[in-house]
């Protein structure tokens, strides 16, 4: 059981918007940097939102990430079949002195 | 543009320990004081899990849950950090990856990745 609460799939049109959500708690998403990573198949993660809103050099303006209290959000505008990956959710975790990731959502482009 | 690459044997045997090195290129370990060094696994079909992260000044910070079997070093004259986690079962078996990671108080999740290496613990 993931500290990081996200549902475990997601899916939208072409074209559409989609919202990933991540549940956390005040020890973790409440007072620290969130990062959110798209993941295809056979290869490593790709840092898509760090320090909960930033967009690393190269990100299209299509992925977009906020937080509020104890829940950060991934936003996916203008859908595209290639956007079809595994989205996780990362922080700190200040309890578990320990970095943690939510379980992951399965994006499905239909 | 800064680069990792994991290393290391991709087969284990169960009890023995797994090492593992990642080489950093593009930038110098040493005196970044801005980052972390990590390490990050995934088993087959499951999520991420953080092992361990360590500053450039030796400083570590652990999974309480790998705690006792991780450790990490820092090779700065050869730009790399290492992996060795003792006592593996095949519950162990993963594709492990290195990253770099912000330090703000405490390591931010990984802003680069290296490109994963399959261990697989077997007899």
């Amino acid at each position: 059981q993931s500290v990081l609460t996200q549902p475990p799939s997601a899916s939208g049109a072409p074209g559409q918007r989609v919202t990933i959500s991540c549940s956390g708690s005040a020890s973790n998403i409440g007072n620290n940097f969130v990062s959110w990573f798209q993941q295809l198949p056979g290869t490593a993660p790709k840092v898509l939102v760090s320090r909960n809103d930033r967009r690393p050099a190269g990100v299209p303006d299509r992925f977009s990430g906020s937080t509020s209290g104890t829940s950060a959000s991934l936003a996916i505008s203008g859908l595209r079949s290639e956007d079809e990956a595994d989205y996780y959710c990362a922080t700190w975790d200040d309890s578990l002195s320990s970095q943690v990731f939510g379980g992951g959502t399965k994006l499905t482009v239909l | 543009q800064l680069q990792l690459q994991e290393s290391g044997p991709g087969l284990v045997k169960p009890s023995e320990t797994l090492s593992l090195t990642c080489a950093v290129s593009g930038g110098p370990i040493r005196r970044s004081v801005s980052y972390y060094w990590g390490w990050i696994r995934q088993p087959p079909g499951k999520g991420l899990e953080w092992i361990a992260s360590i500053y450039y000044s030796g400083a570590t910070k652990y999974n309480p849950s790998l705690k006792s079997r991780v450790s990490l070093s820092v090779d700065a004259s050869n730009n790399r950090f290492s992996l060795e986690m003792t006592s593996v079962t095949a519950a162990d078996t993963a594709v492990y990856y290195c990253a770099r990671q912000d330090a703000v108080m405490v390591p931010t999740p990984p802003t680069i990745w290296g490109q994963g290496t399959l261990v697989t613990v077997s007899s």
